[in-house]
């Protein structure tokens, strides 16, 4: 089993729409959780970091839930600018490092 | 405040020839990544660095690759000699140990290198 897995897409949804990703992980102690950006051709910028009670930034709401070992991004109202691939990332425990998942690709179309 | 600094941007090699990557991290982060991303996946850690010192390079192919932090700021990786998978963008990250923040990491441009 990947220690992080996610479904690469692509999502292809129109301007306006509510579209969620899903992300599941393996090391049930795993520590912190994140979503990072990461546009064509360009480096993976952090997006938003995950909380257990859950934390929104605008449109974007993150959720974790530890029973299931599952993470999820939810976008409100997509735009044209959301257009990019969308990484789930895991921090095992007592370490630094990050998983990577290999990306969710969401293409926001007129 | 200057992002994490990587060049080359591109590098097109031959098999069996070496290539050096290079990475300047943001000033004052002390822990420095080298991460290998192949085209439809994630990015895969290669090394860690806390300062000069080395915390995990148990996914580094260390037959071929190496990576060094000499004073504890710039990091070179080299590959030598280069095999057609290594065709990847080479991503380095930087960021601060134990941060509160919850070890964000600021990445590079990368270099995308490509294996003929």
């Amino acid at each position: 089993r990947k220690e992080v897995e996610q479904d690469p897409g692509p999502f292809n949804v129109p301007e306006g729409a509510t579209v969620a990703f899903n992300c599941t992980y393996s090391n049930s102690a795993s520590q912190s959780f994140f979503w990072y950006r990461q546009d064509c051709r360009k480096e993976p910028k952090l997006l938003m970091s995950v909380y257990s009670s859950g934390n929104e930034d605008g449109r974007f709401t993150a959720q974790l839930n530890r029973a299931s070992q599952y993470i999820s991004l939810l976008i409100r109202d997509s735009k044209l600018s959301d257009s990019a691939t969308y990484l789930c990332v895991v921090n095992p425990p007592l370490s630094d490092k990050l998983i990577f998942g290999t990306g969710t690709r969401l293409q926001v179309f007129p | 405040e200057a992002g994490v600094a990587q060049s080359p941007r591109y590098k097109i090699i031959e098999k069996r020839q070496s290539v050096a990557f290079w990475c300047n991290p943001i000033s004052g982060h002390a822990t420095l990544y080298w991460y290998q991303q192949i085209l439809g996946q994630g990015p895969k850690l290669l090394i860690q660095f806390q300062n000069n010192g080395v915390v995990d390079d148990s996914q580094l192919p260390k037959d071929r690759f190496s990576a060094e932090r000499l004073k504890g700021v710039d990091s070179t990786l080299k590959i030598q000699p280069a095999k057609l998978e290594d065709s990847a963008v080479y991503l380095c990250a930087s960021g601060h140990s134990g941060s509160d923040t919850g070890n964000e990491q600021f990445f590079g441009p990368g270099t995308r290198l490509t294996v003929l």
